[in-house]
């Protein structure tokens, strides 16, 4: 079993949906959690990033950590075509080796 | 800053060539990552310094590849002999140490053929 599950998509949204995107993981030592947005043929640049359990809210986009369930989220609200990426989550225990998901590819269709 | 700086974009090789891939990590940053991304695997952490000390090598696939890190503003991932099944795009990344947020190159795309 991988450390982290992330459902590849595609997904497809017209502009103004909510987007719901997320992740599992098994690891129950994971205490800081972030998401990456990556453009193609870009590098993933960190979007959010969370510590423990709890939202967190930054403009259009809210994360979420539900450490008793192992299950984070990620919402965009009113999504734009700028939005469309890939977007990753990564994880970490105390340690400095982060665990990525395989990324799951969003279109926001204008 | 000009952010990470990797070289060279793109690398078209031969099977059984040696391929060095480099990083210039942000000034200042002490903590370096180089990863491999595919498609079936995602983005996968082969290896990481902190201070220019190798400290968790465990995702290096296999004993063709190595990485050295001989200075602070200077790292190379090294893979020789290469086989197809090397060809990604290959991630450096530099962070301060205990930061969460890494800065990621624009990338190495690899193919091997």
């Amino acid at each position: 079993q991988k450390e982290v599950e992330q459902d590849p998509g595609p997904l497809s949204v017209p502009e103004g949906a909510i987007v719901s995107l997320n992740c599992t993981y098994s690891n129950s030592a994971f205490q800081y959690f972030m998401w990456y947005r990556q453009y193609s043929r870009k590098g993933p640049e960190l979007l959010m990033y969370t510590y423990s359990s709890g939202n967190k809210e930054d403009g259009r986009f809210t994360a979420q950590v539900d450490k008793s369930s192992k299950y984070i989220s990620l919402f965009i609200r009113d999504s734009q075509p700028s939005d469309s990426a890939t977007y990753l989550c990564a994880m970490r225990s105390t340690g400095n080796q982060f665990y990525f998901g395989t990324g799951t590819s969003l279109t926001v269709i204008p | 800053d000009a952010g990470v700086i990797q070289s060279p974009r793109h690398e078209v090789t031969e099977m059984g060539q040696e391929v060095t891939l480099r990083c210039k990590p942000i000034s200042g940053h002490n903590s370096l990552f180089w990863y491999r991304q595919t498609m079936m695997r995602g983005l996968e952490l082969l290896i990481y310094f902190n201070n220019n000390v190798p400290i968790d090598d465990s995702g290096m696939p296999e004993d063709r590849f190595s990485a050295k890190m001989p200075n602070a503003s200077f790292s190379t991932l090294k893979i020789q002999p290469s086989e197809p099944r090397d060809s990604a795009v290959y991630f450096c990344a530099s962070s301060f140490a205990g930061n969460d947020e890494q800065y990621f190159g624009p990338g190495t795309r690899l193919t091997v053929t």
